[in-house]
Parts: structure tokens; C-alpha cells; sequence
């Protein structure tokens, strides 16, 4: 089965700073899909990035990056010139591409608090 | 983007008695939606499968005689929470499939409160 690792619980970051993310996942499969979600305390799920694995080149949205290494099974998010708005939980997720390992299994993300 | 809208956004219920929550994909047909439930500042745990046309596929430990899903259009997904009580109190996420390019896209969810 898939598993999805985010270690750490919180991070903090000031306001117009870069903020690293940290994802690691195992999987046996050769082909899939990565993503990050925002929760806001809304807890509106928002998609902020998707990576597919065949393709070798980081996805980026904006001010938001990725550094996605498929021998390490690393999928990291970069925040770029943090906003007070992109305090939110973080979710790291995997889904494969068929059958029972198409379903989006989460990490169990990260809280993101940005100081003014 | 594409637009996923649930149903109610909250709901009080007494126990014994059951609560549908609706999920509806309002500008796609996804064949394939997802419910999940989510505690406080924990992470989205999968219930459930639910395919058009066919049964949905349960996650394992998930009652399906308490949690019945119905997916009977391209658009709509229930899950109805039957007989609740107290420990079933939470929040429910449901989320729909769309295939071109293939993304997932999530309700604003349903806060369940049993009394």
C-alpha cells in the first residue's frame, strides 16, 4: 500500500519569505500522480499543485514550486514571497493511476502560520 | 475551475435518526467520487469509493450498512449517515473525479453534530 510522510506537524514563516514544505512518499508503482492541497480554516479543500511522475520537470503555480525527486520519493512544496493568506494546513497526497491504488491517499499535512 | 457543491454545510441531528449529505458536480460528469471524514487538525481518512452505476467500494473498517452511499447520476453522489450517534460527529469531505486532464476536485464539506 501507498503511504504518504509528512513529518512535520508546523512550520512558521515570515511574511515575503520562502517556506519548504516536506513530502515523502513509497510507492511501487512507476507511474502516478502528486499533489499538494490547501485547507484554510474554511477547510475548503484547494488544489495548489499537481506533479505527474513520467514527467521529469518541477510543476510550478505562480508562486508556489516543487521539488519533486522520483528515486527519493521527495515531493517538497516552495512557497515563494509568503502571504498572510496562504495560512493554511498543507496536505501532501499520491494517487495512482488504476484500479484500487487510484484512490488519493494524504499525508497528515502541516500546519502553515505566516508572521506579519 | 470545476465546481463541486455539498450539501448541507452543516447539520444537527439527534441520535438514532439519519442524515443524508449530497454531492453534486456542477459543470463535469465525474463517474468516480471519494467521501472522506476528517477530524479536528487531522488529515482526510477515504470511507469510501462511490462508482455510477455500481456499488461503492468501502475502505476497510467503514460500516457500509451505517455509511450508505448512492451514486445514481453523473453529477450526484449521497452519503446518508444512518441510525447516527454521538461518535459519529464530524466532518465529511466528498470530493469528484475529472477525467480531462484527470484532477480532483473537493465539496466544501458537512459538519455533522449528533446530540
Amino acid at each position: 500500500a501507498q503511504t504518504v510522510t509528512q513529518s512535520q506537524p508546523e512550520m512558521s514563516v515570515q511574511e515575503a519569505e520562502t517556506v519548504t514544505l516536506s513530502c515523502t512518499y513509497d510507492t511501487s508503482e512507476s507511474d502516478y500522480y502528486l499533489f499538494w492541497y490547501k485547507q484554510p480554516p474554511s477547510r475548503q479543500m484547494i488544489l495548489v499543485i499537481r506533479q505527474e511522475a513520467y514527467k521529469q520537470q518541477n510543476a510550478t503555480e505562480n508562486r508556489f514550486s516543487v521539488n519533486f525527486q522520483k528515486a527519493a520519493k521527495s515531493f517538497s512544496l516552495k512557497i515563494s514571497d509568503s502571504q498572510l493568506g496562504d495560512a493554511a494546513m498543507y496536505f501532501c497526497a499520491y494517487r495512482g493511476y488504476t484500479g484500487a491504488n487510484s484512490k488519493l491517499t494524504f499525508g497528515k499535512g502541516i500546519t502553515l502560520s505566516v508572521r506579519p | 475551475g470545476a465546481v463541486v457543491s455539498q450539501h448541507p454545510s452543516w447539520v444537527i441531528c439527534k441520535s438514532g435518526t439519519s442524515v443524508k449529505i449530497e454531492c453534486r458536480s456542477l459543470d463535469f460528469q465525474a463517474t468516480t467520487m471519494f467521501w472522506y471524514r476528517q477530524f479536528p487538525k487531522q488529515s482526510l481518512m477515504l470511507m469510501a469509493t462511490s462508482n455510477e452505476g455500481s456499488k461503492a467500494t468501502y475502505e476497510q473498517g467503514v460500516e457500509k450498512d451505517k455509511f450508505l452511499i448512492n451514486h445514481a447520476s453523473l453529477t450526484l453522489s449521497t452519503l446518508t449517515v444512518t441510525s447516527a450517534h454521538p461518535e459519529d460527529s464530524s466532518f465529511y469531505i466528498c470530493s469528484a473525479l475529472w477525467t480531462g486532464p484527470e484532477k480532483l476536485f473537493f465539496g466544501s464539506g458537512t459538519q455533522l453534530s449528533v446530540l
